[in-house]
């Protein structure tokens, strides 16, 4: 079954450190990797989008990694600020012929404390 | 540029009624998919048009459907509303197919049905 999981559930850090979020699929086949931050009540905006070939890449203080072999991806965040509180969604894109889909996780929660 | 335009951004309907959401994309942008988010069960895919035609389409019933016209604006409509439709109704546009390329989103559109 093609599924997107996600982990921690939710994260509380204080602003200043860093985190990382896991995501682990089992989507097959694969097409990209992409991850979301959608704040409280709004809609969601891209962070990065990778694919099978791409297993780094960066924008600004969010680098997110792809290891295609183990279906693993990292979400790191680097000297949090408060306006990252925000639900972070991975979401792992399949071809299969003319069938195109997106897989949604659902996502992890963080909140950053002064 | 614009970015996507959900209306209304808020709205109150009973069991029974039925409503219409409206969608416009990014200009130059010719898919727009639809999407139920509720907590706890992510993001939901409903369907995606391109070109004025249905290109998929998510597990919803029948009681939900959608357009698009040729300016490539979108509606979707949800008839003979329950309350677990309640949830926030989000609007991408992509320029090509949005399974395959990047998804920029609306503030949604938040349901509540009594």
């Amino acid at each position: 079954k093609n599924q997107v999981e996600q982990s921690p559930q939710s994260l509380i850090i204080l602003e200043g450190k860093n985190c990382t979020l896991q995501c682990n699929y089992t989507v097959s086949p694969f097409s990209n990797l992409r991850w979301y931050k959608q704040d409280t009540g709004r809609g969601p905006v891209s962070l990065t989008i990778m694919t099978f070939s791409e297993n780094t890449k960066s924008n600004g203080r969010y680098t997110a990694t792809l290891d295609a072999d183990t279906k693993q991806s990292s979400l790191h965040i680097t000297a949090s600020q408060l306006s990252d509180s925000a639900s972070y969604i991975c979401v792992v894109g399949m071809i299969a012929g003319n069938n195109r889909k997106l897989i949604w996780g659902l996502g992890t929660s963080l909140a950053v404390n002064p | 540029k614009a970015g996507v335009t959900q209306t209304p951004r808020y709205l109150i309907k009973t069991r029974g009624q039925q409503v219409t959401l409206s969608c416009s994309p990014i200009s130059g942008h010719r898919s727009v998919s639809w999407y139920q988010q509720t907590p706890g069960q992510g993001l939901q895919f409903l369907f995606e048009y391109f070109s004025e035609t249905q290109r998929n389409k998510g597990n919803f019933p029948g009681r939900f459907s959608g357009r698009q016209f040729s300016n490539s604006r979108s509606e979707m409509n949800v008839s003979t509303l329950e309350l677990g439709d309640s949830a926030l109704y989000l609007c991408a546009s992509s320029w090509g197919s949005g399974n395959a390329g990047e998804l920029f989103f609306g503030e949604g559109s938040r349901l509540t049905v009594l």
